[in-house]
């Protein structure tokens, strides 16, 4: 079965430091992998994904997010975060097998980034 | 682009009353996807359609819920009757044709029973 888990419920982190935002994937075959970030009373935004190629992601607002097969893992990263990052990031793995277009979401991230 | 739309963005109602959800998709997207997200179940995925027709419903609590896209701009998820425990955000995604690989999300709808 597939599934992704992000597990830190919170990640605190002061402005201007570097953040990142744990997610580990598990996946029959090779992975489509993405993050998406809900800020408050909206909904999920696309920030950026993974489908094959260069293991090093770049997306929107500056967040980057490193594929490691070996660690089944797909961390998000910000080299110095801000407090508008402040929000839910939810990792997700799409479905390559049975149910070929079925996303599946991790429980979600809440960052804190403080002035 | 004027994104996904659903309407109405809160909705409180009674238990037992028919609830029902509309979602406008993205002109020329042919994926459409209805989730909900609650603090405990966090985003779980209900129904999704392709080309207007229901692929996999296996998220579908039970059967008072129910979803229909008669048409590539329009899609409802109704609920009928309605409980407290469907309290939730309900929200619709759409996704470009050759596989939902960027999925793009409404603003949501909060629904409360009570």
């Amino acid at each position: 079965a597939q599934s992704v888990a992000q597990p830190e419920d919170q990640v605190n982190v002061a402005e201007g430091n570097p953040l990142t935002v744990k997610c580990t994937y598990s996946v029959s075959g090779n992975p489509y992998l993405f993050w998406y970030v809900q800020y408050p009373n909206r909904g999920l935004q696309f920030l950026l994904k993974y489908i094959t190629g260069d293991n090093l992601v770049k997306g929107s607002y500056g967040f980057e997010a490193e594929f490691n097969k070996s660690q089944t893992s797909f961390h998000l990263k910000k080299p110095s975060a801000l407090v508008s990052d402040s929000a839910l990031y939810f990792c997700a793995v799409r479905d390559r097998t049975y149910n070929f277009n079925k996303f599946y979401f991790g429980s979600g991230t809440k960052l804190n980034v403080k002035p | 682009d004027a994104g996904v739309i659903q309407s109405p963005r809160h909705e409180v109602t009674e238990m037992g009353q028919e609830v029902t959800l509309r979602c406008k998709p993205i002109s020329g997207h042919d994926y459409l996807f209805w989730y909900r997200q609650t603090m405990m179940r966090g985003l779980e995925l209900l129904i999704y359609f392709n080309n207007n027709v229901p692929i996999d419903d296996s998220g579908m609590p039970e059967d008072r819920f129910s979803a229909k896209m008669p048409n590539a701009s329009f899609s409802t998820l109704k609920i009928q009757p309605s409980e407290p425990r469907d309290s939730a955000v309900y929200f619709c995604a759409s996704s470009r044709p050759g596989g939902p690989d960027t999925q793009y999300f409404g603003p949501g709808t909060r629904l409360t029973v009570l």
